[in-house]
């Protein structure tokens, strides 16, 4: 079986300030890894992945993540917030397959000026 | 670029009538999936789909829902009867063959 925690339903950071997102994993095989962002009436789009390989991965909008197996954790973070990044922000699970897909409860980033 | 679109954008419909939701994939795109969303909880997975079968479904995709592709453009979700508790907004994706998931903007069902 296979779940994701993500800690903090609102994150509130400063514009130009650190972002940090927190998302811990559970599963039983080894897991495939996805941070999605959500903007207000729209779909979810995809920021990074991770599969295989490297585990700092590096996304669209200058997000990143490290997959840290010890820990079961792939934090999100960005070293300098922007205002268009205020969002909902999901992190999810999948095994190997792609057939399924667990998503965290999200989590809201308000970026203030 | 190309993008996974649906119809209808907000759908509202009376407590035990049949809903159609209608989800146009990406060309050559060959994996489909459908979630959903319940106002202000997290995205729960339904059920996914390829060559022309069901792959995965989750506990929600009772006998109530049914997926198809009908013309091989178009993936459908149907939900026989809904249910006041069905009110969502249901999600369409795809994949590609380098596994990145691509989402529509969703259908808002409101059941009263």
């Amino acid at each position: 079986a296979q779940s994701v925690t993500q800690l903090g339903s609102h994150v509130s950071v400063s514009e130009g300030a650190l972002v940090l997102l927190r998302c811990n994993y559970s599963s039983s095989v080894p897991p495939y890894l996805f941070w999605y962002v959500q903007y207000p009436n729209q779909g979810l789009q995809l920021l990074l992945k991770y599969t295989t390989g490297a585990t700092l991965v590096k996304g669209i909008n200058g997000f990143e993540a490290e997959f840290k197996k010890s820990e079961t954790s792939f934090h999100l973070t960005k070293p300098s917030a922007h205002m268009s990044d205020a969002a909902e922000y999901f992190c999810a699970v999948s095994q190997y397959n792609f057939n399924k897909f667990y998503f965290g409860s999200g989590t809201k980033l308000n970026v203030k000026p | 670029e190309p993008e996974v679109t649906q119809t209808p954008s907000h759908q509202v419909t009376q407590m035990g009538q049949e809903v159609i939701l209608r989800c146009v994939p990406i060309s050559n795109h060959l994996y489909f999936y459908w979630y959903r969303q319940i106002l202000g909880q997290k995205v729960e997975f339904l059920v996914s789909f390829y060559n022309n079968e069901i792959s995965e479904k989750s506990e929600i995709f009772d006998d109530q829902f049914s997926v198809e592709r009908p013309d091989g453009s178009n993936f459908t979700l149907k939900i026989r009867s809904t249910k006041l508790e069905d009110s969502a907004m249901y999600f369409c994706a795809d994949r590609d063959r380098a596994d990145e998931q691509y989402f529509g903007p969703g259908t808002r069902l409101t059941v009263t």
